[in-house]
């Protein structure tokens, strides 16, 4: 596609369900971050994903998140048991194998949890 | 592991005036400094970034400086103009190939 592409873009759920964010990069991206911003606060990193190494997990906050990427295209992002204080946008982006180290950002998914 | 701190939280200016965001971080094994712009509502967007072996960088009225001694790294905005305001985020990361780490953000009020 011509951008990152991310969904739900919206998504409300009730404290304790399970949810699942998708992230569809760039094509030919080989690499993919996913970050998670608060309202009115800064892009807090979770975890990047860079062709077929391991991921790097550290940003994680607690066991409840998990993400997995097949190959170099799509990524799941799990959120396990919510709570409230998972209420953010999570936004994916992705970078090219290009000299730049430009991170392709797409509009995010709202989570509220009830 | 890395941390990144951005000053300040919230920066007004008149319109014409100049204005600077810093930002300071602790890996010293970092050398590839990116600044994001994001508009109300928007994804963020680079709008410039800086390696470790050069010691500024400009575009029209974006400039970006960084002291690898002292481990700071500053945007400076010239001839600011209503479209520039937006949250600017700072970044710092060890190689292109590596995680990205994003201070919190600067609130940029360009005032009439």
């Amino acid at each position: 596609g011509a951008g990152v592409s991310q969904s739900p873009s919206n998504k409300v759920t009730e404290k304790g369900k399970d949810v699942e964010l998708r992230c569809d990069p760039i094509s030919g991206h080989t690499a993919l971050y996913w970050y998670r911003q608060r309202l009115g606060q800064g892009l807090e990193f979770l975890i990047y994903f860079q062709g077929n190494s391991a991921p790097d997990k550290s940003g994680l906050p607690s066991d409840r998140f998990s993400a997995e990427r097949t190959g170099e295209s799509v990524s799941t992002l799990t959120i396990q048991r919510t709570q409230q204080e998972d209420s953010a946008v999570y936004l994916c982006a992705s970078r090219g194998a290009s000299n730049t180290g430009e991170l392709f950002f797409g509009e995010g998914s709202r989570l509220t949890v009830l | 592991g890395e941390n990144v701190e951005q000053h300040p939280s919230t920066l007004s200016v008149q319109e014409g005036d100049s204005a600077v965001i810093k930002c300071t971080y602790s890996d010293s094994a970092s050398n590839y400094f990116p600044w994001y712009k994001q508009e109300l509502g928007k994804r963020p967007q680079l709008i410039i970034d800086i390696r470790s072996n050069v010691g500024e960088k400009k575009d029209q009225r974006i400039a970006v400086t960084l002291n690898k001694t002292a481990k700071h790294f500053s945007l400076h905005i010239t001839e600011t103009q209503p479209e520039d305001s937006a949250v600017y985020f700072c970044a710092a990361s060890k190689d292109r190939d590596d995680k990205i780490i994003f201070g919190k953000g600067t609130r940029l009020h360009i005032l009439p």
